[in-house]
């Protein structure tokens, strides 16, 4: 059984600029949650969707977002790209969501903001 | 406030060595806690989980315990190997599906 895919692994971006990151969950997985890892702050929960709708939204400001498809792959974007972040961007996968069972996360994809 | 705290920060042990990783937390209400290792540049990868009513579980040379009482957590290596060397991630997870991460341990294992 294939894990969970993101894509990109790693990019470079500007300030400014604006980026897309895909995440493919566990076949016959519902819930995808995002995550930013930065090495002061650690793992911040940033969203959770379940089968197309946001259940969940952690504390990060609207330039960050996401959404779901009816395949259950998902994607984040975040708009005009600042310095700080720069981080490691991580997607989750889950049958019924995260905080019930077993989470099982991609490779993530190193964004850096130059 | 929910918050994680794990001790220590970092830990550098002899290959062979046990050892073992701390985490208190102040979630509430209280659902399940986790233990995640990561290596360096990869996703975390689940350990252990353990609810209310568990207080210890085994993987392999990795074991988890867990006091509801006083809100403490442990990981227990035993016979650590090279490749033990990563962070590890203690979270809990409490109602309506949320999960608060502690900010984890490095360790390193040397030969």
């Amino acid at each position: 059984k294939a894990g969970v895919t993101q894509t990109p692994r790693y990019l470079i971006k500007t300030r400014g600029q604006q980026v897309t990151l895909s995440c493919s969950p566990i076949s016959g997985h519902r819930s995808v949650s995002w995550y930013q890892q930065t090495p002061g702050q650690g793992l911040q929960f940033l969203f959770e969707y379940f089968s197309e709708t946001q259940r969940n939204k952690g504390n990060f400001p609207g330039r960050f977002s996401g959404r779901q498809f009816s395949n259950s792959r998902s994607e984040m974007n975040v708009s005009t790209l600042e310095l700080g972040d720069s981080a490691l961007y991580l997607c989750a996968s889950s049958p019924t969501g995260p905080g019930a069972g077993e989470l099982f996360f991609g490779e993530g994809s190193r964004l850096t903001v130059l | 406030k929910n918050q994680v705290e794990q001790s220590p920060q970092s830990l550098i042990i002899l290959e062979g060595k046990n050892c073992t990783l701390q985490c208190n937390y102040t979630v509430s209400p209280f659902s399940n806690l986790r233990w995640y290792k990561q290596d360096t540049g990869r996703g975390p990868v689940s350990l252990t989980i353990m609810t209310f009513s568990e207080n210890t579980k085994s993987n392999g040379r990795y074991t988890a315990t867990l006091d509801a009482d006083t809100k403490q957590s442990s990981l227990h290596i035993t016979a650590s190997q090279l490749s033990d060397s990563a962070s590890y991630i203690c979270v809990v997870s409490f109602g309506n599906e949320k999960l608060t991460f502690g900010t984890g341990t490095r360790l390193t294992i040397i030969p």
